[in-house]
């Protein structure tokens, strides 16, 4: 069984870019979780999913970034005129349910913003 | 809101010794879990182990155990026999029932392991 796969591991982008972040969660989960870690810090809580829907987005801010879970293909954190404070290691987490001891994390996805 | 708190940002120990890491948190929740989760160089979050708050008993996995003291908010983990590959950070995290399920994790602590 495939664990939770992310993509890119590595994305650049100047300022100004969109940059698309992809998760696919484990086979059979179907709650995604998306966190943030800045440099030398804790993760950070972004946005919970389900299929097609966002049950938690406390942890988002409010401008530029959007999440999605679509019925069809991975979950896609969107982080729109990117800038350097976007910087940062990107981890997603799946769980086959409302569970709090299952969440199986990604590799993460490093993004550096010049 | 619940907060996670390691006082300790770096630690070392020699190979084969025991060393203890400090997580205290803080929350309203009666029911909830607490996790340890190590992260080596290559950014992979792992799990270490994992306890549930109405479980008096502490958790154990081979040479990782927990103290977990409910009235003090309290969590620490213990490693014995310390090894060259348990050199990472290691984040306590929280997560309550009633709050999505998301994880509140510490600041971390850098544990580094001297041979």
């Amino acid at each position: 069984n495939a664990g939770v796969m992310q993509n890119p591991r590595h994305l650049v982008r100047r300022r100004g870019q969109e940059a698309r972040l992809r998760c696919s969660p484990m086979k059979g989960h179907s709650h995604v979780y998306w966190y943030r870690q800045l440099p030398e810090e804790g993760l950070k809580f972004m946005v919970y999913l389900q299929k097609e829907n966002i049950i938690d987005e406390s942890g988002m801010p409010k401008e530029r970034f959007s999440a999605e879970f679509p019925k069809e293909g991975p979950s896609i954190l969107r982080i729109q005129q990117v800038v350097r404070g976007d910087s940062a290691a990107y981890f997603c987490a799946s769980s086959p349910q409302r569970a709090t001891y299952e969440q199986y994390f990604g590799p993460g996805t490093r993004l550096t913003v010049t | 809101a619940q907060t996670v708190t390691q006082s300790q940002p770096e630690m070392s120990v020699q190979e084969a010794e025991t060393v203890t890491l400090s997580c205290t948190y803080d929350t309203s929740e009666s029911d909830y879990y607490l996790f340890w989760y190590k992260q080596p160089p290559s950014r992979q979050m792992i799990l270490v182990i994992r306890q549930e708050a109405y479980k008096q008993q502490n958790a154990t996995e081979n040479r990782f155990s927990v103290n977990f003291q409910k009235a003090a908010k309290s969590f620490s983990l213990k490693i014995s026999d310390s090894q060259l590959g348990d050199a990472a950070m290691y984040f306590c995290a929280y997560s309550g029932n009633n709050a999505g399920n998301m994880l509140t994790f510490g600041g971390g602590t850098r544990l580094m392991v001297k041979p």
